[in-house]
């Protein structure tokens, strides 16, 4: 158990439709990361918050937007679902923003299936 | 370009013998973090060890130990005694400094351990 915990685990929605995941980082950790894991495209980075501010931000479309609030936890609101928006979404979390030994520990994921 | 390359897409093993899963990165930049992360088929994301590009000697943790040979950009990550539950996916990752924050990974290798 790495700590972090992420809410739902699974996630049935329609196109169209917008969906929020949630993810609490572990204990004193500032950072939070957000990763989607499809299979054609692997593992993305999606976008950081760090201590509530957004730090760095990846391949993240734009119907996609994410916020850290004040108790550090951090929600992933995802709009206009497409088909292809199904995919696992991971949360990880890291003590600190940035440095190259900063590892990161990830939470269980939500799978997020599009019909 | 920053990239991680993992060439064996899947690899079949004995168990209790060791397993060497490949892993080479190219970046420009000379300070960066090599990370292996293993994920089994419930889907979560575990992080097993870590590797500094200035650290002197290779990590090791448990069973798992990486093999740093920076000359040649690898980072190829050894199980020794492998069991059955190391059957997993495994993914090669790299942090860049310059990246601030983002982590890529590689497209990772399934790991089967026949008893």
């Amino acid at each position: 158990d790495s700590g972090v915990t992420q809410t739902p685990k699974h996630l049935i929605t329609a196109t169209g439709q917008r969906v929020t995941l949630r993810c609490s980082p572990r204990s004193g950790d500032l950072s939070v990361y957000w990763y989607q894991q499809s299979l054609d495209q692997g593992l993305q980075f999606l976008i950081q918050y760090y201590n509530g501010e957004e730090r760095a931000k990846g391949n993240i479309l734009e119907r996609f937007s994410a916020q850290q609030f004040p108790d550090l936890h951090s929600e992933l609101n995802l709009s206009s679902l497409e088909l292809g928006d199904s995919a696992l979404y991971f949360c990880a979390s890291s003590p600190r923003g940035s440095g190259s030994s900063n590892e990161q520990y990830f939470g269980p994921g939500t799978r997020l299936t599009v019909t | 370009a920053q990239k991680i390359t993992q060439t064996q897409p899947g690899m079949f093993v004995q168990e209790k013998e060791a397993v060497t899963l490949d892993c080479t990165y190219d970046t420009s930049d000379p300070s960066y973090g090599l990370f292996w992360y293993k994920q089994p088929s419930s889907g979560e994301m575990i992080f097993l060890i870590y590797q500094g590009s200035y650290d002197q000697q290779n990590a090791t943790e448990g069973r798992y130990s990486l093999n740093f040979q920076k000359a040649r950009k690898s980072a190829n990550l050894v199980i020794s005694a492998s069991q059955l539950g190391d059957s997993a996916m495994y993914f090669c990752a790299m942090r860049p400094d310059s990246s601030a924050s983002k982590i890529i990974f590689g497209s990772g290798t399934r790991l089967s351990i026949r008893p």
